[in-house]
């Protein structure tokens, strides 16, 4: 079945870093892929989203592109934010819709 | 906020007790999901609709059963609790389009004791 596997963390960072959290999945056909963040004590939020091969997501700096070559979908900021701080969940949707999610990589970032 | 109430937010029980959340939604939005979340498994899915009165089983379905009587309210029941059940459970909506996201309400966390 579809599958997601995302580096595992915890992930601690200084202030403009660069960050970069690994997604590779495992799907029949081409999925659509999404990243989620979690902040504490919410729900979670959809960061950004690629639907097909060689397309690129990106919304608050945050930046990932669908390579299916890799059957990857890497999440990346160029420099982060104390704001950033969050538990961030890589996802596909296969062909029966339903969303499958990695296990959460936890980011800290220090001032 | 995309118009999702869970209820109650914070819940404790006994083991062997029924217990029921409440997912409420205000967008009219056609699927609704039930996912818990426990750390080293991300999110998994327990149960969905895609109408009223149409449901199906996620990948941990087992000792939980829910309903869907109107649009709005999706209901998890949890027939006779245990411990392994002790998690926060995540209510989520779809629009109907197909490449549509998941926006998901603020979670309730149950503790079993």
């Amino acid at each position: 079945g579809d599958s997601v596997t995302q580096m595992e963390g915890p992930v601690t960072l200084s202030e403009e870093a660069f960050l970069t959290i690994n997604c590779t999945y495992t799907a029949t056909g081409y999925p659509s892929l999404f990243w989620y963040v979690q902040y504490p004590g919410e729900g979670l939020q959809l960061l950004l989203k690629a639907t097909k091969a060689d397309d690129k997501g990106s919304n608050k700096g945050f930046e990932a592109t669908y390579r299916k070559e890799t059957t990857s979908f890497h999440l990346e900021k160029g420099s982060v934010q104390v704001s950033d701080s969050a538990v961030y969940f890589c996802a596909l949707r296969g062909l029966d819709y339903k969303l499958s999610f990695g296990a959460g990589t936890t980011v800290t970032v220090r001032a | 906020d995309a118009g999702i109430t869970q209820s109650p937010r914070h819940k404790v029980t006994e083991t062997g007790t029924p217990v029921t959340l409440r997912c409420h939604q205000t967008e009219n939005h056609r699927y609704m999901y039930w996912y818990r979340q426990d750390p080293g498994h991300g999110l998994r899915l327990i149960h969905y609709s895609y109408g009223v009165k149409d449901t199906d089983k996620g990948e941990v379905s087992d000792g939980y059963s829910v309903s869907r009587s109107k649009t709005e309210d999706f209901l998890l029941t949890l027939e006779s609790a245990t411990s392994s059940q002790t998690s926060v459970y995540f209510c989520a909506i779809k629009e109907d389009s197909n490449n549509s996201p998941l926006h998901f309400g603020n979670g309730t966390r149950l503790t079993v004791t």
